[in-house]
């Protein structure tokens, strides 16, 4: 079985700030991790996901992520907040052929 | 270029009513999921497609959930007798072949998703 615990349900930073939004997980296999975003009244996008190999994954619009196994971690970073950043973000989990698994949630605000 | 495609995307049911909601993967991909998402939620996971055979329904909160996928590719979820706690946006999603597990391991491309409330 798996799980995902995003901590903070919401996250604010200045515009031009480092973001950082956490993610542990656990797992009963070695895991496959994804990083989501969803803006207002639209679906899921995939910004980042890892599988094997590289432990520091890069994804799109400035994202990337690190995983770390002895932390159980897969924090989402991005050196610099944009106006446009401003959404949901979502962290995933899935561990064999059934559906993924997601935390609650991080509403992440972009303060001007 | 065509994504996944959810309808409808607004439906309002009064309680007791049966629904259906339709999805339209990407043309060629195998593998088709349905979650549900309450507000202020994550995704939960409902039911997993690989072409015609569900291989997995066991995210399905009740016997009033059923879910098809007849030919392969557009997939319906019905809910049976709707009530007030099915309130929540349905979203589909579909993931091409690869030489990975399969299923949820590879890329998931979702739908806008379908909001229902049940009055």
């Amino acid at each position: 079985a798996q799980s995902v615990t995003q901590l903070g349900s919401h996250v604010s930073v200045s515009e031009g700030a480092l973001v950082l939004l956490r993610c542990n997980y656990s797992s009963s296999v070695p895991p496959y991790l994804f990083w989501y975003v969803q803006y207002p009244n639209q679906g899921l996008q995939l910004l980042l996901k890892y599988t094997t190999g590289a432990t520091l994954v890069k994804g799109i619009n400035g994202f990337e992520a690190e995983f770390k196994k002895s932390e159980t971690s897969f924090h989402l970073t991005k050196p610099s907040a944009h106006m446009s950043d401003a959404a949901e973000y979502f962290c995933a989990v899935v561990g064999g052929a059934d559906g993924l698994t997601f935390g609650k949630g991080t509403h992440l605000i972009i303060q001007p | 270029g065509a994504g996944v495609s959810q309808s409808p995307r607004y439906k309002v049911a009064k309680r007791g009513q049966d629904v259906a909601l339709r999805c339209d993967p990407i043309s060629g991909h195998v593998s088709l999921f349905w979650y549900q998402q309450a507000l202020g939620q994550g995704p939960e996971f409902l039911t997993y497609f690989q072409n015609e055979a569900q291989l997995d329904k066991s995210g399905l909160p009740s016997d009033r959930f059923f879910a098809e996928r007849p030919e392969g590719s557009v997939s319906t979820l019905k809910i049976q007798r709707t009530q007030q706690e099915d309130s929540a946006v349905y979203l589909c999603a579909s993931s091409p072949p690869s030489g990975g597990w399969g299923g949820s391991t590879d890329t998931q491309y979702f739908g806008p998703g379908t909001r229902l409330t049940v009055l």
